[in-house]
Parts: C-alpha cells; structure tokens; sequence
C-alpha cells in the first residue's frame, strides 16, 4: 500500500461547479498534513495546511479524518485558474520524517 | 515573503560537464531540500539540510553532491550525468525539522529544468 493514495483523475468540470478530492494515508501517526498545486512546468505551491478540525480559505475547504486516515480538499464555484494538479502531503512523526507527496490529481476546469 | 530562488533556470548539459545548481532563500529557515521531479510524477526528495548540516541523502548517486554554504544558500553541484538524470530539479524551505505545520510547511523555488545530453 502506498504511504499516501490519491485518485489521479483528470477531473473535468465546467466552471462554477463544486469539485471534491480525496486522499488516504498509511502512517497513522503522521503528524502534519497539506494540499499544494502545481500548475504545470511549476513549482508546488501551498495551498492549505489541514488541521484536525478542518479549515476553510474562500472557496477551498480541507478537512482531516484521523481516525480514518483520510484528508479531503473541497472547492465550491470552481475558476478556470483552479486548474492544475493538486498534491496531498503528509508528513511522518518525528523531525526525521519528511514529506510524503502523494501522486496528485489533475483538475481541469472547462469554461 | 515565502520566496526561494533558484537558478540557472533551464541548464543543458553533456554527460562530461561539471556543473552547479543554486538555491537561496531570505526567511530565516533552517531547514532546506533538494527534490528532483520526472514528468507527470510527484516531487522525489534527494537532500535534507538541517542548520547546515546534511541531515538526510535518499541513497541519491554519488554524480550529485549537495553543499550548503550557510544558512541560506544551498547548492546542488553535477557532475558526470545521465541522460535519464533529465528533470527538475526544485529546491525548498522550511523553518526547521521541529515536527509541526508550521515548522514543516516547505516552500518550493521554481526549479532548475536539467537537460543531460
């Protein structure tokens, strides 16, 4: 099983619509969790942190089961600029653990 | 500012060549990354520096070697490549190992894209 699993897509959908993605972790000890997006030939770029009792930046909303070792991202009134791949990071217990990138899922916004 | 710079931006180089990637960052952290991403694949770590010190080597091929210089410079020197070392190469920040979000939360430059030729 990999340490974090994510549904690769693609995802089309046309703008204005509500996409949700989800992603699983294996460690249940992990310690921090994040969304980023990489549009393409870029860097990762944060997103979000994700924290225990979910969070909520405009119209994107992350939210943590820990019990189910489970991380969500959701986006309301999706924009053409939402388009890109979005990575669901987790990081192991532990200063000696690092960044454990799942494999990301492409969305595209359809005008 | 969450900015790491890197540069060159785009470097193509043969097989026999020696060469360097730069990395720069002005926030103060004292945790910084070398990660290497294929097409279509997630970032790979390669590097950890922790206060200067290399902290963790993924088992990353001897033609790569990491040095940092101080606190907020680190270099990637190449050297003898492989064409399949093709890819980006991305740098990142973070303000240390401590082990929270906000310690943990890394900030990505925008990478060096190798050509190995």
């Amino acid at each position: 099983r990999k340490e974090v699993e994510q549904d690769p897509g693609p995802f089309n959908v046309p703008e204005g619509a509500t996409v949700a993605f989800n992603c699983t972790y294996s460690n249940s000890a992990s310690q921090s969790f994040f969304w980023y997006r990489q549009d393409c030939r870029k860097e990762p770029k944060l997103l979000m942190s994700v924290y225990s009792s979910g969070n909520e930046d405009g119209r994107f909303t992350a939210q943590l089961n820990r019990a189910s070792q489970y991380i969500s991202l959701l986006i309301r009134d999706s924009k053409l600029s939402d388009s890109a791949t979005y990575l669901c990071v987790v990081k192991g217990p532990g200063s000696a653990r690092q960044l454990t990138f799942g494999s990301g899922t492409q969305l595209t916004v359809l005008p | 500012d969450t900015e790491v710079t890197q540069t060159p931006k785009h470097l193509v180089m043969g097989m026999t060549n020696k060469k360097s990637l730069k990395c720069e960052q002005h926030m103060g952290h004292r945790a910084m990354y070398w990660y290497k991403q294929k097409a279509k694949k997630p970032p790979e770590l390669m590097f950890v520096y922790s206060y200067e010190k290399l902290s963790i080597n993924e088992s990353v091929p001897s033609r790569f070697s990491p040095e940092c210089p101080n606190s907020s410079l680190l270099n990637l020197h190449l050297h003898a490549l492989q064409p399949e070392d093709s890819a980006l190469y991305l740098c990142a920040s973070s303000q240390s190992l401590a082990g929270s979000p906000s310690t943990d939360t890394q900030y990505f430059g925008p990478g060096t894209r190798l050509t190995v030729l």
